[in-house]
């Protein structure tokens, strides 16, 4: 496609919920991003694929987090049993190369309530 | 800790003027530095990328890197109201690691 797509854009879950956030990246970008922002703060790495193969996972902040990339497309962030401190903006990111700068997609605001 | 520290400002300057944003990296190794540009609501937006020391210049936008000092800035020439944003500094912690992000610099430009 022609640019880095998220979705849902916004998303709220109830406490405890699971929720599950899409990226669908840059066509024949190998590698991809997931970030999480907070208000006023940079982006916080999550996790990288380098096509399916998730090559560091050591940003994401407990094992409720879970990230796939099993085609080496498109990429899925699950969170498990949400809590009151998911709620952020998560960024999903391509490049042709981990070397390369990144294009970033719209994010999802998440909201837990 | 690998860290990239900004000044979170905000830096104001007047329509027209020079405004120069400071980047501080804390890891030796890295090699690839870039700037982004984010507006309220949006998402980061590539502006600048520099690999080596010395200046890089864009149309109003100048990259200066200094590995030895480890540190990197941003020039932008003849500020634009529409310049006001958050500047974010990115930089590698080693080659082939996904990037480190400062939290950014609040730019206001006023007319």
């Amino acid at each position: 496609g022609a640019g880095v797509s998220q979705s849902p854009r916004y998303k709220v879950a109830k406490r405890g919920q699971d929720v599950a956030l899409r990226c669908d990246p840059i066509s024949g970008h190998v590698s991809l991003f997931w970030y999480q922002q907070a208000l006023g703060q940079g982006p916080e790495f999550l996790t990288y694929f380098q096509n399916e193969a998730q090559l560091d996972k050591s940003g994401l902040p407990s094992d409720r987090f879970f990230a796939e990339r099993p085609e080496g497309s498109v990429s899925t962030l699950k969170i498990q049993r949400t809590q009151q401190e998911d709620s952020a903006v998560y960024l999903c990111a391509s490049s042709p190369g981990v070397d390369y700068g990144y294009t970033f997609g719209s994010g999802t605001r998440l909201t837990v309530v | 800790q690998k860290e990239v520290e900004q000044n979170s400002g905000p830096l104001s300057v007047p329509e027209g003027a020079i405004a120069s944003l400071n980047c501080t990296y804390s890891d030796r190794v890295s090699q690839s530095f870039f700037w982004y540009r984010q507006y309220s609501g949006k998402s980061p937006e590539l502006i600048m990328s520099i690999y080596s020391n010395g200046d890089k210049e864009d149309g109003r936008f100048t990259a200066q890197l200094n590995k030895a000092s480890q540190y990197v800035s941003l020039l932008i020439r003849d500020s634009q109201p529409s310049d006001s944003a958050t500047y974010l500094c990115a930089v590698d912690a080693q080659a082939g690691t996904a990037l480190i992000f400062g939290k950014g610099t609040t730019l206001s430009v006023s007319s």
